[in-house]
């Protein structure tokens, strides 16, 4: 079946540091990624659609300078927190699609937790 | 607007028990889909099943089950004969086709608690 990897899992900085996660889809190509966040005891939030190739579509309210998102490849997307406070701290997932067809699913990566010191 | 709605926060069964997940879905696509995803406490997402707006069979893979009725706008999950592995947040979901079926939205989640 369909796999991404998230990678780090887990990762605790000091305030002011810029963080880069990155999610890769291992054994198929995606032309577009999701990166999501979520609060504790929360429902996931879309922040923003990655596209191969071409700039990400953040989503309302999702500041594009904070979180930097890279898809440079058909199987890896970064996203980088930069200059991260511990508001920032959350759980944010990735997920990626195998194409881009409607009733396709997307497959989730294991996820990213973020302390901020 | 697309919005889905579970409206049971918590639940809490004991083990052997059936148990249903509500899910109340809104849009204005005739084309949707809609999926079901279990967060176990470790975190990842699984994917359990996904269907069409225009396919309301209910499915049914092993224990699990989905009733779709698109008259009350509800994709039920039931869990027969629960066991404590069930244990998890299940999140209820749906992306409109005019949106390029590439935005999910998500409902705010179920957190199911199966106790020996």
């Amino acid at each position: 079946g369909a796999v991404v990897s998230q990678h780090p899992s887990w990762v605790i900085c000091k305030s002011g540091t810029s963080v880069k996660i990155e999610c890769r889809s291992l054994d198929f190509q995606a032309t577009t990624m999701f990166w999501y966040r979520q609060f504790p005891k929360q429902s996931l939030m879309l922040m923003a659609t990655s596209n191969e190739g071409s700039k990400a579509t953040y989503e309302q309210g999702v500041e594009k300078d904070k979180f930097l998102i890279n898809h440079a490849s058909l199987t890896l997307s970064t996203l980088t927190v930069t200059s991260a406070h511990p508001e920032d701290s959350s759980f944010y997932i990735c997920s990626a699609r195998e194409h881009s067809v409607g009733n396709q699913p997307q497959h989730f990566g294991d996820g990213t937790r973020l302390s901020i010191l | 607007a697309q919005k889905v709605t579970q409206a049971q926060t918590e639940i809490s069964v004991v083990e052997k028990e059936d148990v249903t997940l509500d899910c109340v879905y809104e849009t204005r696509d005739t084309t949707y889909y809609l999926f079901w995803y279990k967060q176990p406490p470790s975190g990842e997402l699984v994917f359990l099943i996904r269907r069409n707006s225009f396919d309301e069979q209910n499915e049914i893979s092993g224990r699990y089950s989905w009733n779709f009725q698109k008259s009350t706008s509800s994709f039920n999950f039931t869990i027969t004969a629960s066991q404590v592995v069930d244990s998890a947040v299940y999140f209820c979901a749906l992306s409109e086709a005019s949106q390029g079926a590439q935005k999910l939205v998500f409902g705010q989640g179920t957190r199911l608690t199966i106790n020996p």
